[in-house]
């Protein structure tokens, strides 16, 4: 079944604690990209890859890495996280066409809550 | 970078045509128009994509203005289910970078 996977689902963590959401994908698509979701103010994009090894900033990165050295994943690293990075967390995939990006799907969502 | 502005709710009757505008009217000419919903906290779903042609699929039809400057995306008998979040998004040229309007709730009542 095609899908975009990320883990963990929820968690709960501490001011400055490093973590890590992990979202795969098993389409074979070159697009990957994060966001988040707050209240009042929609999904907002963190940062996207086109492909392996080439990663760029949305409109939120501050306090966000990413990396992609595999096609398939594209982690969330939150090297010190801040309660303003509590949030609802989206991964999405998609194939890129000439000049379209094609169907976005998405991941379940990660829910994070900072303390 | 092109900005998105859609009105924060709307309401539909069940059976009804939903029209719900977005305004776009600092798009590039080759940027594309995409549209998707939220269903409560669920992955966003696409729904449909245009460049300058009115496109149709079998969810909804999308009018782009021949200026481009803004687009509707319409659903032409809206159901109790079609209650959502829409998202009008558009893609900075040459990029990968994705804009998000602040998206509409439609609600659609019996």
């Amino acid at each position: 079944e095609a899908q975009v996977t990320q883990n963990p689902r929820y968690l709960i963590t501490v001011t400055g604690k490093k973590l890590t959401v992990t979202c795969s994908q098993n389409m074979n698509h070159e697009y990957m990209s994060w966001y988040r979701q707050d209240p009042g103010l929609g999904l907002r994009q963190i940062y996207y890859s086109m492909n392996v090894e080439v990663t760029d900033k949305g409109d939120v990165p501050e306090g966000y890495k990413v990396s992609r050295k595999e096609k398939r994943n594209f982690p969330l690293i939150l090297e010190s996280p801040s309660p303003n990075q509590t949030s609802l967390y989206f991964c999405a995939s998609s194939l890129l066409g000439t000049g379209v990006l094609e169907t976005q799907y998405f991941g379940p969502g990660t829910r994070l809550l900072v303390l | 970078d092109a900005k998105t502005t859609q009105p924060t709710s709307m309401d539909c009757a069940e059976g009804r045509a939903a029209n719900l505008p977005c305004n776009h009217s600092t798009i590039s000419g080759n940027e594309y128009v995409y549209w998707y919903r939220q269903i409560h906290s669920q992955g966003p779903q696409y729904i449909i994509h245009g460049l300058k042609n009115n496109e149709t699929n079998e969810m909804a039809s999308l009018i782009i203005t021949e200026d481009r400057k803004s687009s509707t995306l319409i659903l032409p008998h809206a159901t109790l289910r079609d209650t959502a979040v829409y998202y009008c998004i558009v893609r900075v040229v040459g990029t990968g970078k994705l804009i998000f309007g602040q998206g509409t709730t439609l609600q659609v009542k019996p």
